[in-house]
């Protein structure tokens, strides 16, 4: 089974400020992930799958980047609606394992 | 419109069995896998196990073969999860989720149902 992980686990940035959050799969999966944002009491949101392609609906500021075992998120700009934990999943092979999760908090 | 619509919340005793659903509509039921996503209180995502409607072929993570059930009745475009002897540890919130047409990401929730389980 493929193996996620995610960093950092958590990280404080402030309005404005350009993010990234890193997901390492334990073998390649070529292009096959997924990036979603759950925020406290509600179900995760998905922003990106293919590793780059943007759901529909979501803000421009996010993009995704990476194949083979490294991939990253990026908030362009973070904005105070962005706080939440972000979750990568491999999209190849059963079972579809999510990442550990990065909080993000907003100064 | 996309909807996946959830039962409601549970509180059970441990060695009870249960059964969870999750009604699918505004899309083509059959043609779209249906996951089930667990999450432990203050916890991450964990994927259980995925169906696809159209011929129920199910698939587990290692975790959960063996200790759940996923079904699915396409007649009324309904999903479920089901516990035959429910635990303490299994006291979590449940989600589900449709993938996506061309990928297996979940590209629409249900609000999840929590299930209690203490005596």
């Amino acid at each position: 089974d493929i193996q996620l992980t995610q960093s950092p686990p958590f990280l404080s940035a402030s309005v404005g400020d350009g993010v990234t959050i890193t997901c390492r799969a334990s073998q390649g999966i070529s292009s096959y992930l997924a990036w979603y944002q759950q925020k406290p009491g509600t179900a995760p949101k998905l922003l990106i799958y293919a590793a780059s392609t943007l759901q529909s609906g979501v803000p421009s500021r996010f993009s995704g980047s990476g194949s083979g075992t490294e991939f990253t998120l990026t908030i362009s700009s973070l904005q105070p609606e962005d706080f939440g934990t972000y979750y990568c999943q491999s999209l190849t092979d059963f079972p579809l394992t999510f990442g550990g999760g990065t909080k993000v908090e907003i100064k | 419109e996309v909807q996946v619509v959830q039962s409601g919340a549970e509180v059970k005793e441990p060695g009870e069995s249960l059964r969870i659903s999750c009604k699918g509509s505004g899309y083509s039921f059959s043609n779209y896998w249906i996951g089930w996503v667990r999450q432990m209180p203050g916890k991450g995502l964990e994927w259980m196990g995925i169906i696809y409607p159209g011929d129920s072929d199910t698939r587990y993570g290692p975790s959960f073969q063996g200790q759940v059930t996923i079904s699915v009745d396409k007649s009324i475009n309904t999903a479920y999860l089901q516990w035959s002897s429910l635990k303490a540890s299994d006291s979590a919130i449940y989600y589900c989720a449709r993938t996506t047409g061309s990928f297996y990401s979940f590209d629409y929730w249900g609000l999840g149902t929590l299930v209690t389980v203490s005596s």
